[in-house]
């Protein structure tokens, strides 16, 4: 079965830019979609089909993808960006969530 | 406004068999391109896909849990129903339905608020 996997934590100071990775066999040929989820909560789309965003969602927030690597990327971070961060795809009619990556904002 | 809601029992014994019902509005899924999943998530653990039933009624499964889920839909009511089999202490989860939709690539745009079940004897 398909795998993504994330790194269990990420730290970043305030104002400073926070990457967080989805990696998985040849995950650039699929789409990779990225839900934020804060303590207590359900998770919210953030990006969707590797870099788009819902509307809400702010520009300092992006995504990309190519070759085993997903990645999300949070510039100028705040205090209300510590969460919880997922990927997600779909491998044939599969559904697939990442390990997940808890984000600290320093 | 799309939103979704779970109900369902909070706790469940082992053996038992656990029903959950995802109760939307918002939209139909008579609608070309709607689903709607079920998603769980252990305490302090990730977020594992269960199933998805689309507006044409076909259903997706976790292969691994394929054998104890069934997935239906009442669009007449705005409801989706997960059964799921053989219930175990490691099935505790908070269980989420979402609205998956082709104009976001698939991705789960509108999630229920999660509903905590708990398997213990």
């Amino acid at each position: 079965s398909f795998e993504l996997i994330q790194p269990l934590s990420v730290s970043v100071a305030p104002g400073q830019t926070a990457r967080i990775t989805c990696g998985g066999n040849n995950i650039g040929s699929k789409n990779v979609h990225w839900y934020q989820q804060k303590p207590g909560q359900a998770p919210v789309l953030l990006i969707y089909k590797d870099s788009k965003r819902p509307s809400g969602i702010p520009e300092r927030v992006s995504g990309s993808n190519s070759g085993n690597t997903a990645t999300l990327t949070i510039s100028r971070a705040q205090a209300g960006d510590e969460a919880d961060y997922h990927c997600q795809l779909w491998d044939i009619n599969t559904g697939v969530f990442g390990t997940g990556t808890k984000v600290t904002v320093l | 406004q799309i939103t979704l809601k779970e109900s369902g029992p909070t706790l469940v014994k082992p053996t038992q068999t656990l029903t959950l019902t995802c109760t939307f509005s918002g939209f139909s899924l008579s609608t070309s391109g709607v689903g709607v999943g079920w998603i769980r998530q252990p305490p302090g653990k990730a977020l594992e896909w269960l199933a998805l039933i689309y507006w044409d009624d076909n259903e997706r499964y976790s292969p691994s849990l394929k054998t104890r889920l069934t997935i239906t839909m009442d669009s007449s009511k705005n409801q989706v129903v997960l059964t799921m089999t053989n219930m175990d202490p490691v099935d505790t989860a908070t269980y989420y339905c979402a609205h998956r939709d082709v104009a976001v690539a698939g991705a789960f745009d509108y999630w229920g608020q999660g509903t905590l079940v708990t398997v213990s004897s």
